[in-house]
């Protein structure tokens, strides 16, 4: 079955440092990809997606490119902020039913 | 607040006991899916409905739960003869179409004792 694949936390970064967090996938078809995030004490939130081979998604700084070849598509962000820190689900949707598979999360804390 | 609203916000029950969650969709958004998150792990589709019709269930969702959406606008997940294995948050979603983005809801948490 589909699964997702996501670098474990805790990250834990000072303001203005380059993010890397790594996602890798194993699906059947061609799903399409997407990062959510979960500030505290809220719900999920997309934060991008992309739906095919090459595409990259984009918001709020973060950027992440749908890689087939490496079945990767791992979040960048060149500066984070103290308010990046969250949890962060990377995770790809079934093409007919839309259900959505996620990784297990990385917690990130961003110090000023 | 027009997002997802999910009732109650947390639950601690006995083991045995029953419990009812309920989760109010984005008003016009015909699709509902129901998600359950343990601690650690990211969220695990347990359901879904298109309108009042329920298309897939997880094999997660054993024969103590079960999920309706009678007018295809709120769901309800009911556990029935809880075991301290099912407490975790439960997470409801909702969005406009197959295509459309997923709203995600705070949760419900569910404790067992």
């Amino acid at each position: 079955g589909d699964s997702v694949t996501q670098m474990e936390g805790p990250v834990t970064l000072s303001e203005e440092a380059f993010l890397t967090i790594n996602c890798t996938y194993t699906a059947t078809g061609y799903p399409s990809l997407f990062w959510y995030v979960q500030y505290p004490g809220e719900g999920l939130q997309l934060l991008l997606k992309a739906t095919k081979a090459d595409d990259k998604g984009s918001n709020k700084g973060f950027e992440a490119t749908y890689r087939k070849e490496t079945t990767s598509f791992h979040l960048e962000k060149g500066s984070v902020q103290v308010s990046d820190s969250a949890v962060y689900f990377c995770a790809l949707s079934d093409p007919l039913s839309r259900q959505l598979t996620f990784g297990s999360g990385t917690q990130l804390t961003v110090l000023p | 607040d027009t997002g997802v609203s999910q009732d109650p916000r947390h639950k601690i029950t006995k083991r045995g006991q029953n419990v009812t969650f309920r989760c109010d969709p984005i008003s016009e958004h015909n699709r509902l899916y129901w998600y359950r998150q343990t601690l650690g792990q990211g969220p695990e589709f347990l359901t879904y409905f298109q309108n009042e019709a329920q298309l897939e269930k997880s094999r997660l969702l054993s024969d103590r739960f079960s999920a309706e959406r009678p007018k295809g606008s709120f769901s309800t997940l009911e556990i029935q003869r809880t075991e301290q294995g099912d407490s975790a948050m439960y997470l409801c979603a909702s969005s406009l179409g197959a295509a459309g983005e997923l709203f995600f809801g705070e949760g419900s948490r569910l404790t067992v004792l």
